[in-house]
């Protein structure tokens, strides 16, 4: 069974600073790595993603993450934080080869909120 | 033109009743998912569906129930509604059947309060 753990529900950063933003998972093969952003009252919007290749992707907005697999880790930074960037998010993961048991889809991280302070 | 569309936007309602939630794409994609996104946000997978095969969560009760007219809509059927099914409830749809790889396109979610 595949997890994901984000470290830290909270996360308050100010303006024009860096963005960090922690998750790890726990899966029995290299699963396929997603970041999701989710503003207030809306549904959720890819940033990016890791399949296979390049191990740091960019996505959109300016923000990036890094597959390590040594660390089971997919972190998503910004080097410049934006007002308009404060909203929760969701790492989450699928399963490259169908292990079998409950729904194919994602299984989400409990989400980050990020705060931005002026 | 929105990808993925859910109504309602907002549902209020009592114990005991069935309510039906609807979701629609216009992307052509293959597969759809239902999530439930609970009071902190948590998100987990409820179903996913393709013209082929329904995949139940193990844990989603039978109350809950999808039912797909064709390939652009999954709609979702809860009876005898209980108070922690309340919750926001998101549709979700992916190209081809059975890519874990593909991104998963959300609609905007439906709020279900259960009084």
């Amino acid at each position: 069974a595949q997890s994901v753990t984000q470290l830290g529900s909270h996360v308050s950063v100010s303006e024009g600073a860096l963005v960090l933003l922690r998750c790890n998972y726990s899966s029995s093969v290299p699963p396929y790595l997603f970041w999701y952003v989710q503003y207030p009252n809306q549904g959720l919007q890819l940033l990016l993603k890791y399949t296979t290749g390049a191990t740091l992707v960019k996505g959109i907005n300016g923000f990036e993450a890094e597959f390590k697999k040594s660390e089971t880790s997919f972190h998503l930074t910004k080097p410049s934080a934006h007002m308009s960037d404060a909203a929760e998010y969701f790492c989450a993961v699928s399963d490259p080869g169908y292990s079998g048991g409950g729904a194919d889809g994602l299984t989400f991280g409990k989400g980050t909120h990020l705060i931005i302070q002026p | 033109d929105t990808a993925v569309s859910q109504t309602p936007k907002y549902l209020v309602t009592q114990m005991g009743n069935d309510k039906s939630i609807k979701c629609e794409q216009n992307l052509g994609h293959d597969t759809m998912y239902w999530y439930k996104q609970d009071s902190k946000k948590f998100l987990k997978i409820m179903f996913s569906y393709n013209n082929k095969e329904l995949i139940i969560n193990e844990t989603v009760p039978n109350r809950f129930s999808p039912k797909s007219p064709d390939k652009a809509h999954l709609n979702l059927h809860i009876n005898s509604l209980e108070l922690g099914d309340s919750a926001v409830y998101f549709c979700a749809s992916s190209q081809g059947s059975r890519r874990p790889q593909e991104t998963q396109y959300f609609g905007p979610g439906t709020r279900l309060l259960v009084l």
